[in-house]
């Protein structure tokens, strides 16, 4: 069945360096994807998201970038501060598939941990 | 800017006791959510809400289940709690389902069952 996986499960990275978070989807048909950054004791927070027809999308601080080809995701933070530190994840939406269709597919998290 | 609530935050529960997970969302959203959180793991849905009026099954509904009470409400309910449900349970709700709408989700209900 289609999954949602990260390369690395912790990262860690110092203050004012740039952090790059990856994913891995097994699903050619899903055509929106999104990022969340989760906070200790929190729940998910929307950082960005990005659609099928696009390979690339910037917030403020934030990128993510798509590759259809080899069906990989990933979260690039600029700037990386002591804040950005949480667990990210990625999430797939499925499109046609059985009776997940619509619903969102998580992965199981990075850790990143932003040392001052 | 409250966006969705759930209560209780924290709870213990004894094998065999039952419960209800409160939610409500204030952005007028259709669809809603409740997905649980286990160590190690990314969410897994457990029930959603289309629509006012429609529940459906996610990956795991065993052991749940779910009202839709109005288009702000969605309670997830424990009728048996059994160890393997202590989890965090989260509520979320987006726009719709189809269209690749956000989902904001709430703060978060951890729940222990000894």
């Amino acid at each position: 069945g289609e999954s949602v996986g990260l390369h690395l499960p912790t990262l860690s990275v110092q203050e004012g360096d740039n952090s790059i978070i990856n994913c891995a989807y097994s699903n050619s048909a899903s055509d929106y994807f999104i990022w969340y950054k989760q906070e200790s004791g929190k729940g998910p927070q929307f950082i960005i998201d990005i659609r099928s027809n696009m390979d690339k999308r910037q917030g403020q601080r934030v990128t993510v970038l798509l590759n259809k080809t080899v069906k990989h995701l990933s979260l690039q933070i600029a700037a990386t501060q002591p804040g950005d530190s949480a667990v990210y994840f990625c999430a797939e939406k499925g499109s046609n598939y059985g009776g997940s269709q619509g619903n969102l597919i998580f992965g199981k998290g990075t850790k990143l941990s932003v040392k001052p | 800017n409250a966006g969705v609530t759930q209560t209780p935050k924290f709870q213990v529960l004894k094998t065999g006791q039952s419960m209800t997970l409160q939610c409500a969302q204030d952005m007028n959203h259709n669809s809603m959510y409740w997905y649980r959180q286990d160590p190690g793991m990314g969410l897994r849905l457990i029930y959603y809400s289309a629509s006012e009026g429609t529940t459906d099954k996610g990956e795991v509904p065993n052991g749940y289940n779910v009202s839709r009470l109005n288009k702000r409400e969605f309670s997830l309910r424990l009728e048996s709690a059994a160890p393997s449900q202590t989890s965090v349970y989260f509520c979320a709700s987006s726009r719709d389902r189809l269209s690749g709408n956000t989902i904001y989700f709430g703060e978060g209900s951890w729940l222990t069952v000894v």
